[in-house]
């Protein structure tokens, strides 16, 4: 079957890092997304990813490793405002999104 | 960037009323939406996949005589919740497909059925 596993929540501390795993199985694999999103709000996109390696978009960071099922974000110079959940989504053979359940990351001051 | 609009924001409906969604892609042509449902919480539940000019596909459990899509024209995705119930309250949300990769989201509508 198809599965996207992700921690359920993260805590962190403002000013600091942190690194949201993603693992996944699915059937083909056609690139994996991380969106944010924030309560009672769509996602909003972060990043993609196709190819093994890091991309690095501002504070965001995404990495991909295809052979090990593997992703993460990362998170520099959290803000109080990063506090959200990170979904991760990977696209399948067919081109269809599998979602994780998301992570919640809280920031503390 | 691509704009997928959204209507309405939220809506609160009685029980047994039915409840239409728009979503409307502003500066682009959407061939498929995609809706989604959310519960607090949880993550995005995929309820069905529109093609405009042809019948949605739904996802297993997800009843299509009760959640009528319509994709009418390229621009333009309807979602109408019929004979709606307290527990179809939920936080539903669309989305477009650009080409193989990009994905835009609506901003969301939050429906309350009392």
């Amino acid at each position: 079957g198809q599965n996207i596993d992700q921690p359920t929540e993260m805590t962190a501390t403002e000013g600091a890092i942190v690194q949201i795993n993603c693992t996944y199985q699915t059937s083909g694999f056609n690139g994996l997304f991380w969106y944010q999103q924030h309560a009672g709000e769509a996602p909003t996109f972060l990043s993609y990813n196709v190819l093994d390696g890091l991309e690095e978009k501002g504070r965001f960071s995404s990495f991909l490793s295809r052979s090990k099922g593997y992703s993460y974000l990362l998170l520099k110079e959290l803000q109080m405002k990063d506090s959200a959940s990170y979904l991760c989504a990977c696209q399948d053979s067919n081109y269809q999104l599998i979602w994780g359940a998301g992570t919640k990351l809280i920031i503390k001051p | 960037g691509a704009v997928v609009s959204q209507h309405p924001s939220w809506v609160i409906c009685k029980s047994g009323t039915s409840v239409k969604i728009e979503c409307r892609s502003l500066d682009f042509q959407a061939t498929t939406m995609f809706w989604y449902r959310q519960f607090p919480k949880q993550s995005l539940m995929l309820m069905a996949t529109s093609n405009e000019g042809s019948k949605a596909t739904y996802e297993q459990g997800v009843e299509k005589d009760k959640f009528l899509i319509n994709h009418a024209s390229l621009t333009l995705s309807t979602l109408t919740v019929t004979s709606a119930h307290p527990e179809d309250s939920s936080f539903y949300i669309c989305s477009a497909r650009q080409g193989d990769y990009g994905y835009t989201f609506g901003s969301g509508t939050r429906l309350t059925v009392v």
